[in-house]
């Protein structure tokens, strides 16, 4: 199995900050990468998908890039509603994977 | 719009086998572009992806659940299951089903997840 691997498992903003979270792979995923927001008791929202692409409707204020195995994942200005846990998941091979998780809290 | 609901017990007995039917509306599950899923997540920690299912009744299974399970598809009633058999307590988890569209496509549309406990 890809194992990904997701840092930090933590962080706490505040509304308005710049906040990023990186996914690693274990091997290669090529662009298959997702990234979700999960709120408590909620099933997870696809934000982007193929590594930077942003689904339909997200706003533009979220971005995601690919280096290699190594993704980042962007929330340029925090909003009230962003403060949830954050997924990274590889689609390129079975069984697709998840990251642990980040959760995004207010400082 | 689709929607995806999960139904099912929410407590099951150790060693006994847990059966999910996810209800599909707003679309038919007999399209060939989409594959239809499942995915739990225990409580507190991360998502895991347990198979999924074709309308050719193909399927693809996690290996680490592979021995104990089976996802099914009933088109006459626009429903797709899991069964997990023998469970113990490690298997309580909230359980999502999931449309995946064919091709390198991510998972379009959740259910709300039904929590399953696994306890005598």
């Amino acid at each position: 199995d890809i194992e990904m691997t997701q840092s930090p498992s933590s962080l706490s903003a505040s509304v308005g900050d710049r906040v990023t979270i990186t996914c690693q792979a274990s091997q290669d995923v090529s662009i298959h990468l997702n990234w979700y927001r999960q709120k408590p008791g909620k099933a997870p929202k696809l934000l982007i998908y193929d590594a930077s692409k942003l689904e339909a409707g997200v706003p533009s204020l979220f971005s995601g890039s690919r280096s290699g195995t190594n993704f980042t994942f962007t929330i340029s200005n925090l909003q009230p509603e962003d403060f949830a846990t954050y997924f990274c998941q590889q689609y390129d091979n079975l069984p697709f994977t998840f990251g642990p998780g980040t959760k995004v809290d207010i400082k | 719009q689709v929607h995806l609901q999960e139904s099912g017990p929410g407590l099951v007995k150790p060693s006994q086998t847990l059966s999910l039917t996810c209800t599909v509306s707003g679309g038919s599950i007999s399209s060939g572009d989409y594959l239809w899923s499942w995915i739990r997540q225990p409580a507190g920690r991360g998502l895991e992806w347990i198979g999924r299912i074709s309308v050719s009744g193909a399927t693809d299974y996690n290996p680490s659940l592979e021995s104990r399970v089976t996802i099914g598809l009933d088109t006459s009633n626009n429903q797709f299951s899991l069964n997990l058999r023998y469970v113990t307590a490690a298997d309580t988890a909230v359980y999502y089903c999931a449309r995946e569209p064919r091709g390198y496509r991510p998972i379009d549309y959740w259910g709300q997840g039904t929590l399953v406990t696994v306890s005598s």
